[in-house]
């Protein structure tokens, strides 16, 4: 298979603090991952393109030192949102691809962000 | 700007039945088109990819067509069961160009 965890599943944070959230491949490596953002009933939304070793591509509008995005290695990917405020409520999921000829994204079960 | 529709927020079926979904675009000639599955509070599961060279592809229940001269794929899920019930999603990239989601269609298969 390709299983891909996201940690924590849920967070409740204060407002001004920060919060990291891993997503790990667990039975493959993944040269490249993937962060979406949901609101409800809305569809995913692209944050930013990770790559094993190399800095983050943030899609328009994302603000990169807000969010920052480390690749460390083929299995492990991590989301920070720092300074975090209300408005960065949501559901935030990862994906990663096995290999660079291969399309399919696996994703995570995603992260329920609660910015108090 | 590229965009996708998902014509039909919602879909309601009687069991047994098939259902089909329809994912049309504008604004774009992607080279491969994508299914997801996801379930309230999940993440998404992938299902299906198919080329633009490629009219039609199975797999189990699943069906999905694309027409690059429609700018339309449709997603059929035949013998439908209550397990189906789910959100669909269609995703479109060129490569490794990113995926670009549409919003979804929720099934509801009724006993």
């Amino acid at each position: 298979g390709a299983v891909v965890s996201q940690h924590p599943s849920r967070v409740i944070c204060k407002s001004g603090t920060s919060v990291k959230i891993e997503c790990r491949s667990l039975d493959f490596q993944a040269t490249t991952m993937f962060w979406y953002r949901q609101f409800p009933k809305k569809s995913l939304m692209l944050m930013a393109t990770s790559n094993e070793g190399s800095k983050a591509t943030y899609e328009q509008g994302v603000e990169k030192d807000k969010f920052l995005i480390n690749h460390a290695s083929l299995t492990l990917s991590t989301l920070t949102v720092t300074s975090a405020h209300p408005e960065d409520s949501s559901f935030y999921i990862c994906s990663a691809r096995r290999g660079r000829s291969s399309y399919e994204q696996y994703f995570g079960p995603g992260t329920r962000l609660t910015v108090t | 700007s590229q965009k996708i529709e998902q014509n039909s927020e919602a879909l309601n079926i009687q069991e047994g039945k098939t259902a089909t979904l329809t994912c049309n675009y504008t604004n774009y000639s992607p080279a491969y088109l994508q299914w997801y599955r996801q379930d309230p509070g999940r993440g998404p599961v992938f299902l299906l990819l198919i080329r633009e060279n490629e009219k039609e592809k199975r797999k189990e229940r699943l069906k999905v067509t694309f027409d690059t001269t429609l700018k339309q794929s449709l997603f059929h899920i035949t013998a439908s069961q209550p397990a189906d019930s789910a959100t669909y999603l269609c995703a479109l990239h060129s490569g490794n160009t990113p995926l670009v989601f549409g919003k979804g269609t929720r099934l509801s298969v009724i006993a």
